[in-house]
């Protein structure tokens, strides 16, 4: 089965600076997809970033990018330009090649601070 | 993208009683997913919904407890049966997206419903 982990529980940054969330995941298969999903106050789960394991360049998003590393299992998520309204929980999710449904991780809640 | 209405969006309910959650989705789907998120934790998935067939449970949910309905490919209803306090959470519902064209790379979820059993 597989398993996502985020190590961190709580971060904050200061507003227009960089902070990087972590997350690492175990799984047997070769072909999966890897997500990050914001979910704020309103509680509403929105999708900030998304990469394919089959692909090795990182995927970026206007402020936010990867850092996909697959030997490593590691798929940490950097926020450029922090802005007040990036305050939210983030959850690393994990989805197989082979099945639909998502694997979360713990989440992590950051706070930008102004 | 798919648009996802769920109702209700909260609800304080007594124990002993039950609860439909419903979720319409704006488009047909084929799969149809209800999680749960404890408080303060992750999003834990409690069943899988495909139309015209039963829901598919995880690990430490059943049907009695939890049952689902999915009368066709736009909608789907969680019932939370006997509620006790352990039953509050955040219960959301979820439809497989096709990101890049490809079907099931990616998930769309409502807004979620905030049960509280007193």
């Amino acid at each position: 089965a597989q398993t996502v982990t985020q190590s961190q529980p709580e971060m904050s940054v200061q507003e227009a600076e960089t902070v990087t969330l972590s997350c690492t995941y175990d799984t047997s298969e070769n072909n999966y997809y890897l997500f990050w999903y914001k979910q704020p106050p309103s509680r509403q789960m929105i999708l900030v970033i998304r990469q394919e394991a089959y692909k090795q360049q990182n995927a970026t998003e206007n402020r936010f990018s990867v850092n996909f590393q697959k030997a490593a299992k590691s798929f940490s998520l950097k926020i450029s330009d922090s802005q007040l309204g990036d305050t939210a929980m983030y959850f690393c999710a994990f989805m197989s090649h082979y099945g639909q449904n998502f694997v979360f991780g713990p989440g992590t809640r950051l706070s930008v601070l102004p | 993208s798919a648009v996802i209405s769920q109702k209700p969006s909260r609800d304080i309910c007594q124990r002993g009683t039950s609860l439909t959650i419903q979720c319409q989705v704006d488009s047909q789907v084929t799969m149809m997913f209800w999680y749960r998120q404890q408080p303060g934790q992750s999003l834990t998935l409690i069943a899988t919904a495909n139309q015209g067939s039963e829901a598919t449970y995880e690990s430490g949910f059943v049907i009695d407890k939890f049952p689902i309905s999915r009368p066709n490919l736009t909608f789907s209803t969680l019932t939370v049966s006997n509620m006790s306090p352990e039953d509050s959470s955040i219960y959301l519902c979820s439809v497989e997206g096709a990101a890049g064209g490809k079907v099931g790379t990616e998930a769309f979820f409502g807004q979620g419903t905030r049960l509280t059993v007193v």
